[in-house]
């Protein structure tokens, strides 16, 4: 069973609007999630991430808002620029001493987001 | 520069041919971790490592082996490739398991 649910396969935005992309988990255990950014023939760079104690973390134009009751995050970007078209990967994890993913990073299928100038 | 290296970015073999995926990385990093990532299956991880001689099964283990004989160096090794390995392999490497993981460029795999 999926832990980390992209629902969106893809996104398309207009430059200088806002993009929002969301992700869906279903482990409670889950305290610590990460966005990450894929460009083609690249891999994986890490973009932001948030603990379970907060609710909202910002770095510049990326916005990460954590709803633990609804077991929801979503990442913002505002404005949006045509250098933001990529893949984007939700990633959770839980603690050590819960077992199971033994602290290990759970990877969503992606929402590949094209930003039109 | 800190970086992931992987080697050899493009493969193309044959079934049963065994061959092996070279991941270093220079950061002093101890977790390293290989993943597969395949249309509409995102990444899926395959072993990881949490430090020297210390690995275990990811979430899709089956045809794969790992060694993790020194901290920077941890390859993948497919003893007997089948057409459903053919797939894009990364390598990545964090302090713990919990940091921010730093992937490789990734190796394209086609098994025929």
């Amino acid at each position: 069973d999926q832990q980390v649910k992209q629902n969106s396969p893809s996104l398309s935005v207009q430059e200088g609007r806002i993009s929002i992309l969301n992700c869906d988990y279903t482990n409670s255990m889950f305290d610590y999630f990460l966005w990450y950014k894929k460009y083609p023939a690249e891999g994986p760079t890490f973009l932001i991430s948030i603990s379970s104690i907060k609710d909202k973390n910002e770095d510049g134009r990326f916005t990460v808002f954590l709803n633990k009751s609804a077991k929801h995050l979503s990442l913002h970007i505002v404005p949006s620029q045509p250098g933001d078209s990529a893949v984007y990967f939700c990633a959770a994890s839980a603690e050590w001493n819960y077992g199971g993913s033994q602290g290990n990073l759970i990877f969503g299928k992606g929402t590949k987001l094209s930003v039109k100038p | 520069e800190a970086q992931v290296t992987q080697n050899p970015r493009y493969l193309i073999t044959v079934t049963g041919k065994k061959l092996t995926v070279t991941c270093s990385q220079n950061m002093n990093h101890e977790y390293m971790s290989w993943y597969r990532q395949d249309p509409g299956l995102g990444l899926r991880q395959i072993y990881y490592s949490m430090n020297v001689e210390v690995t275990d099964k990811g979430d899709v283990p089956e045809g794969y082996k790992v060694s993790r004989k020194e901290k920077r160096n941890f390859p993948l090794i497919l003893e007997s490739p089948s057409p459903n390995q053919t797939s894009l392999y990364f390598c990545a490497s964090s302090l713990y398991p919990r940091e921010t993981q730093y992937f490789g460029p990734g190796t394209r795999l086609l098994v025929l």
